[in-house]
């Protein structure tokens, strides 16, 4: 079964600093998809980055990058220029694109406040 | 384009109850999926479903029921709800695994308390 790991149950970090969350996750799988989603008070959630296990380049999107080491099975994302908006739960998923164990499990959490 | 929509928002039970949570998405996925939100817990997958008429057990499946008749509505039965069961829920779809750019879109969660 694959599960998702999330270290740090809570972390902060000074506006416009860069910080590190980190993922770690566990699969006898090859082909996959690793996500990171944030949840603000509002509740909704919002993917932030997506990478698809068989692309070696790390995904960026914006202020938002991860350090994707697959032979680790580590998933680590990092925030540039951290904002007040970023506050937030955020979440690492693990989608298998194995037929027949087609699941989206997430990890516990890490609530990210940046102070001003 | 209204995406995954849950109903109800909020909804308070008496031990004993039944209910069911109604999740409906318009992007034509195949992909769906329940989970609970509780403190602490992250998400916890509940059931889930890979396509019309077809549904599997997730990590924590006891006490719930679900049915996939039409793709588009996947719902959630709770037939005797308990106290443990209060928490949020959350209902997500996605186009089958494998797509580009696939990701799981959600619904706005509903607030389920079991009194």
């Amino acid at each position: 079964a694959q599960t998702v790991t999330q270290s740090q149950p809570e972390m902060s970090v000074q506006e416009a600093e860069t910080v590190t969350l980190s993922c770690t996750y566990d699969t006898s799988e090859n082909n996959y998809y690793l996500f990171w989603y944030k949840q603000p008070p509002s509740r909704q959630m919002i993917l932030v980055i997506r990478q698809e296990a068989y692309k070696q380049q790390n995904a960026t999107e914006n202020r938002f990058s991860v350090n994707f080491q697959k032979a680790a099975k580590s998933f680590s994302l990092k925030i540039s220029d951290s904002q007040l908006g970023d506050t937030a739960m955020y979440f690492c998923a693990f989608m298998n694109l194995q037929g027949g164990s087609e699941k989206l499990v997430f990890g516990k959490g890490t609530k990210l406040t940046v102070n001003p | 384009n209204a995406g995954v929509t849950q109903t109800p928002k909020f909804r308070v039970l008496k031990t004993g109850q039944s209910m069911t949570l109604l999740c409906a998405q318009d992007m034509n996925h195949e992909y769906m999926y329940w989970y609970r939100q509780d403190p602490g817990m992250g998400l916890r997958l509940i059931h889930y479903s890979v396509g019309e008429g077809t549904t599997a057990k997730g990590e924590v499946p006891d006490g719930y029921n679900v049915s996939r008749l039409k793709k588009q509505n996947f719902l959630l039965g709770l037939e005797s709800a308990a106290p443990s069961q209060t928490s949020v829920y959350f209902c997500a779809s996605s186009y089958q695994t494998g797509a580009e750019n696939t990701e799981a879109f959600f619904g706005q969660g509903t607030r389920l308390t079991v009194v």
